[in-house]
């Protein structure tokens, strides 16, 4: 089993540029999340997904967009990217009240 | 809503014990996580507790007082490989939402030292 795999791992983007961050999981788990990690702000929370077809709000929404079309797969969207949006992105996935189990990560920059 | 602090750095020997503490207040509670994250890496978990006392595991314990709001991740016989972030999180359900969710704390970075 891979876990949860990221895709890409790196990225740089311009400002106004837009961009879609991949999350799968081969683990069959129903809730699958993402994550921001910034510098003294810890893990916040931006959108969720607790089964295929549904998504809803996190803690720091604005700006990103979710889809979650297949159970496996859970897409972060950047429509159009801001510098404050440079950040470590991370997935994870988890069956409903258990232990979350996170991706490698994405380091984008927007300059 | 959520509110965790932990202490924001720690420095410990090697050989030694260190307890890295947490506090939460919360509306709902349904668990609490410990993740030790490595510089440049993704968290992994350690450890959970839903229920008060003790979980032991290996060099590795976490307590729990829910009364109190109070958890803390007590690492034995410290190794270099130790130093790492430690993220105390704190699980909460919404069974109208049908969702549960994790709030993290800021985390706390363990340095040991020779």
């Amino acid at each position: 089993n891979a876990g949860v795999t990221q895709t890409p791992k790196f990225r740089v983007l311009k400002t106004g540029q837009s961009m879609t961050l991949l999350c799968a999981q081969d683990m069959n788990h129903e809730y699958m999340y993402w994550y921001r990690q910034d510098p003294g702000m810890g893990l916040r929370l931006i959108h969720y997904s607790v089964g295929e077809g549904t998504t809803a709000k996190g803690e720091v929404p604005d700006g990103y967009n979710v889809s979650r079309l297949k159970k496996q797969n859970f897409l972060l969207g950047l429509e159009s990217a801001a510098p404050s949006q440079t950040s470590v992105y991370f997935c994870a996935s988890t069956y409903p009240a258990d232990t979350q189990y996170f991706g490698p990560g994405t380091r984008l920059t927007v300059l | 809503g959520q509110n965790i602090d932990q202490p924001t750095e720690m420095t410990a020997t090697e050989g030694a014990i260190v307890q890295i503490n947490c506090t939460y207040q919360t509306s709902g509670f349904n668990g609490l996580f410990w993740y030790q994250q490595h510089a440049g890496e993704a968290p992994t978990f350690l450890s959970y507790n839903v229920l008060d006392g003790l979980e032991e595991k290996g060099r590795f314990s976490s307590f729990l007082s829910r009364s109190k709001g109070y958890s803390y991740l007590l690492l034995k016989e410290l190794q270099m490989k130790d130093s790492a972030s430690y993220l105390c999180a704190v699980g909460e359900a919404y069974s109208g939402a049908g969702s549960y969710q994790l709030t993290f704390g800021k985390g706390t970075k363990l340095s040991v030292i020779p």
